[in-house]
């Protein structure tokens, strides 16, 4: 099963409005990155939050991390046509020595002129 | 290199052929990732290095896949008898130290690869 899954698979808005992602995850991690895939090529990292953090801002993202629940979001702010890409949450797994990172399916986000 | 390379970037290959998927990663990063892609989904993890040794390979499908990484860089992924099943971008990736740590994780631009 999915370590993260995000919701919604796809969401379609117009230029200017804010866009918001959602992540949930099932085990304990250490810290959740978000990434940016264009078009099913190499993915670019946007932000990263770790356990101990609650909020965090980059420029027009703002990332929100609930340990207790177990989910965090996205929310891209005044979208523009550029935005239009498909994001995934990406966490690791506190436990064991394991490095790798587990990748949600993503949301597949359209935004229109 | 500036970035992750992957090479090669497209691969059409015929049923049960072999093949050699390459990474070279960025200077100095010890540790070296490979990911699934198949279209229209997520990532599936494949194996992780870390230096030359491989802590985590529990994401190889099944024993016709293989990889190593040799001198603490380049890493091949090999598919023998490949399947239709197969075809997929494989994404490599590769970080400063531990996705557990909080480094971030560089991705390549993926191989894709077709079994016809």
């Amino acid at each position: 099963s999915q370590q993260g899954e995000e919701d919604p698979q796809a969401l379609s808005i117009q230029e200017g409005e804010n866009a918001t992602m959602n992540c949930s995850y099932k085990t304990s991690i250490n810290n959740l990155q978000w990434y940016r895939q264009n078009s099913g090529r190499g993915l670019v990292h946007l932000i990263l939050i770790r356990s101990n953090e609650r909020e965090k801002h980059s420029g027009r993202l703002r990332v929100t991390l609930d340990t207790s629940k177990k989910s965090s979001s996205l929310l891209i702010t005044a979208s523009r046509a550029a935005d239009t890409a498909s994001y995934f949450c990406a966490t690791d797994v506190s436990s064991g020595n394991t490095g790798k990172l587990i990748f949600g399916q993503g949301t597949t986000l359209q935004v229109k002129p | 290199g500036a970035g992750v390379s992957q090479s090669p970037s497209n691969k059409v290959t015929e049923k049960g052929k072999d093949v050699e998927l390459r990474c070279d990663p960025i200077s100095g990063h010890t540790a070296l990732y490979w990911y699934r892609q198949s279209l229209g989904q997520g990532l599936e993890f494949l194996i992780y290095f870390q230096g030359n040794s491989a802590p985590d390979k529990s994401g190889l499908p099944s024993d016709r896949f293989s990889a190593e990484r040799t001198g603490g860089s380049v890493s091949t992924l090999t598919i023998q008898r490949t399947q239709q099943e197969d075809s997929a971008v494989y994404l490599c990736a590769s970080s400063l130290g531990v996705a557990a740590s909080g480094n971030t994780i560089y991705f390549g631009e993926g191989s894709w690869l077709t079994v016809v």
